[in-house]
């Protein structure tokens, strides 16, 4: 069992302010990742970091950015909240390969509302 | 590039009723992870299996089986006498074994209804 971390669970906010998403995970996975999940269900990779300093932008072009100060913490920014950056944000992290296969742990999500 | 497609958007069966999930990939790595996902009403994505490319074998747990053809790049999910339970959105995924470079990519996914 995974044990990993999401804050908020559900946030509404107006349009133009700055916003973090937590993202805490205690099984000290190196490979973290952002999924973006659309109201249509699909999932869409965001970022995504494989260790400390280290940072890279995902599949689907995201205004956020991101940051991986310490293995277990990496935290999403939106620096000006729009009405189209409302979805869902789901944090995972990552078993190394050969050991489990590199699954993937998800934490709970963050459903972001911006008016 | 490797693509996922699961091509029943929504499914509704009635509560017993055995019900299959269909997943299709992609890829150009001999070495790959498949996985199945289910999403409840809650929003969190909850890991259901996992399959390396080298282990064709099918699997069962409890009422779940797994069905994998490397022929016909299938991984179906079979769920044997449906519960209300087992009503949430299911995605098949794939990682490619890129070194280091490894990302999961999902399906579209497949809304699930058991009917009581």
């Amino acid at each position: 069992e995974a044990d990993i971390y999401q804050t908020p669970r559900y946030l509404v906010i107006g349009t133009g302010k700055k916003i973090t998403l937590e993202c805490s995970q205690t099984m000290g996975h190196d490979k973290m990742y952002w999924y973006q999940q659309d109201p249509g269900m699909e999932l869409h990779l965001i970022h995504y970091s494989y260790g400390v300093n280290s940072t890279e932008k995902g599949d689907l072009s995201s205004e956020s950015t991101v940051s991986r100060i310490r293995t277990e913490h990496f935290p999403l920014t939106l620096e000006s909240a729009r009405p189209s950056h409302t979805s869902q944000y789901l944090c995972a992290s990552s078993l190394p390969l050969g050991l489990a296969g590199g699954t993937f742990f998800f934490g709970p999500g963050t459903r972001l509302t911006v008016l | 590039a490797q693509k996922v497609t699961q091509a029943q958007t929504e499914i509704s069966v009635v509560e017993k009723e055995d019900v299959t999930l269909d997943c299709v990939y992609e890829t150009r790595d001999t070495t790959y992870y498949l996985f199945w996902y289910k999403q409840p009403p809650s929003g969190e994505l909850v890991f259901l299996i996992r399959r390396n490319s080298f282990d064709e074998q099918n699997e069962i747990s409890g009422r779940y089986s797994w069905n994998f053809q490397k022929s016909t790049s299938s991984f179906n999910f079979t769920i044997t006498a449906s519960q209300v339970v087992d009503s949430a959105v299911y995605f098949c995924a794939l990682s490619e074994v890129n070194f280091g470079n490894e990302k999961l990519t999902f399906g579209t996914g497949t809304r699930l209804t058991i009917i009581p």
